[in-house]
């Protein structure tokens, strides 16, 4: 089945540790996005990328950083610059025209310890 | 002003009513629009495209006014499965493919 992948759904990020998570689609298609959503918030863009080796700061891209090595993947790292981490985060892909609605995956769940 | 405003709700209705959402964009130049269901601690999923002449999709209608910058989702004969967070999202159109979301619409549908 054709779809994006998340992981872990559960994720416990110590004081001053660096964490990644994972995103992987295997929808063909170009464009990758990670959002954070907050409860009773809506979703706020941190980084999008459009193709591979190539990505642009979103919204709230301070404390984050991605990477872009291949169309399938593209991880977040959540640096211990972010001092709030604690959030859902979402992936999403679409086509690389615009106008394309975003497919989802189902999240992963970050908390400090 | 944010790209896209939705009243959030809640919205508390009985089973088989009926219940309209409203959402409003502020940039003239969006082009593509979309109704998405959020139902409790999962990911977004698509509901329907919006189209310029309008479209229905079963129980579900969508409108758009582009002179107004207004968006709407009807839910006719509500079920109890229709809970859940109803997100309007608005693109601009660019080759970016960057959407913009609302905060959502609540709607618990009780028996």
């Amino acid at each position: 089945d054709g779809g994006i992948t998340q992981s872990p759904k559960y994720l416990f990020r110590k004081e001053g540790q660096n964490v990644t998570l994972s995103c992987e689609q295997n929808l063909n298609h170009d464009a990758m996005y990670w959002y954070r959503q907050d409860p009773g918030q809506g979703l706020r863009l941190i980084y999008y990328s459009q193709i591979v080796n190539d990505f642009q700061k979103g919204d709230i891209a301070e404390g984050y950083s991605v990477s872009r090595e291949k169309k399938e993947s593209f991880p977040l790292t959540v640096t211990s610059a972010q001092k709030n981490p604690t959030a859902f985060y979402l992936c999403a892909s679409s086509e690389r025209t615009g106008n394309q609605p975003q497919h989802f995956g189902d999240g992963t769940r970050l908390s400090i310890l | 002003r944010k790209e896209v405003e939705q009243d959030p709700g809640p919205f508390n209705v009985p089973e088989g009513a009926t219940v309209a959402f409203n959402c409003t964009y502020s940039n003239s130049a969006s082009q593509s629009f979309f109704w998405y269901r959020q139902d409790c601690r999962k990911e977004p999923k698509l509901l329907m495209s919006v189209y310029s002449s309008g479209n229905e999709d079963g129980r579900f209608t969508a409108q758009l006014n582009r002179a107004s910058q207004y968006i709407s989702l009807l839910i006719r004969d509500s079920k109890l499965s229709d809970s859940a967070t109803y997100l309007c999202v608005v693109s601009r159109g660019s080759t970016l493919g960057r959407l913009y979301f609302g905060r959502g619409t609540q709607l618990t549908v009780w028996p």
